[in-house]
């Protein structure tokens, strides 16, 4: 199995701050990285597929980046909204495996 | 607007068997995989498994002796039977939408696959 590994695994920050996520995959999985956001007692919703491309609706404030092995969120300024846990997940083999999720919280 | 409904048992006991129905409304159904994940309380994502149109199967080998997923598309519907539960299967169930593609940029052809539509989640709880 791949493994993927997230850094910060939690991260205080403030409104309009510019906030950045690291993804670590175990192996080369080329640009096959997606990212997501979960608030609480709520499904996963898709921000960005292959590393880099914005799923439509999504705010152009969120951009991906990365291939090969890092990857990172990045969040150009916060908004009330976006405070939430944040997950990776390589789809370039099965078992399609996650992150271990990056809390986002208000400072 | 696609929309997946979920449904199924939310209280087991220790050695039933998990069954976990999810349909697809508006949209197409053969076009796509169709996934399983689940999350136990307070803890991440795990990937179970999925299935397209044709019955196909991929499954999380940590999963796979204990996990069915199969498809009913006369009426546009997947399902998930994981047998012999224990308290460790105890979470949040989902099922999704997977869709897989590529794009051509710069000379080269760059593929994906991605969950984009997901059900709301059903808790099921695994308790004597």
């Amino acid at each position: 199995d791949i493994q993927m590994t997230q850094s910060p695994s939690s991260l205080s920050a403030s409104v309009g701050d510019r906030v950045t996520i690291t993804c670590r995959a175990s192996q080369s999985i080329s640009s096959y990285l997606n990212w997501y956001q979960q608030k609480p007692g709520k499904a996963p919703k898709l921000l960005i597929y292959a590393a880099s491309s914005l799923q439509s609706g999504v705010p152009s404030r969120f951009s991906g980046s990365g291939s090969g092995t890092d990857f990172t969120l990045t969040i150009s300024s916060l908004e009330p909204e976006d405070f939430a846990t944040y997950y990776c997940q390589q789809s370039y083999s099965t078992p399609r495996t996650f992150g271990q999720g990056t809390k986002l919280e208000i400072k | 607007q696609v929309q997946l409904q979920q449904w199924g048992a939310g209280l087991l006991k220790p050695s039933e068997t998990l069954s976990l129905t999810c349909a697809v409304y508006g949209g197409s159904f053969s076009s796509y995989y169709w996934s399983w994940i689940r999350q136990p309380p307070g803890k991440g994502l795990e990937w179970i498994g999925e299935v397209n149109h044709s019955g196909s199967t991929n499954y999380n080998p940590s999963l796979k002796s204990r996990v069915t997923i199969s498809v009913d598309t006369s009426k546009n519907q997947f399902s998930l039977k994981l047998s012999s539960v224990t308290a460790a299967d105890t979470a949040v169930y989902y099922c999704a939408r997977g869709y897989s593609g590529s794009y051509y940029e710069r000379g080269s052809y760059y593929y994906y696959y991605y969950m984009d539509v997901w059900g709301k989640g059903t808790t099921v709880t695994v308790s004597s």
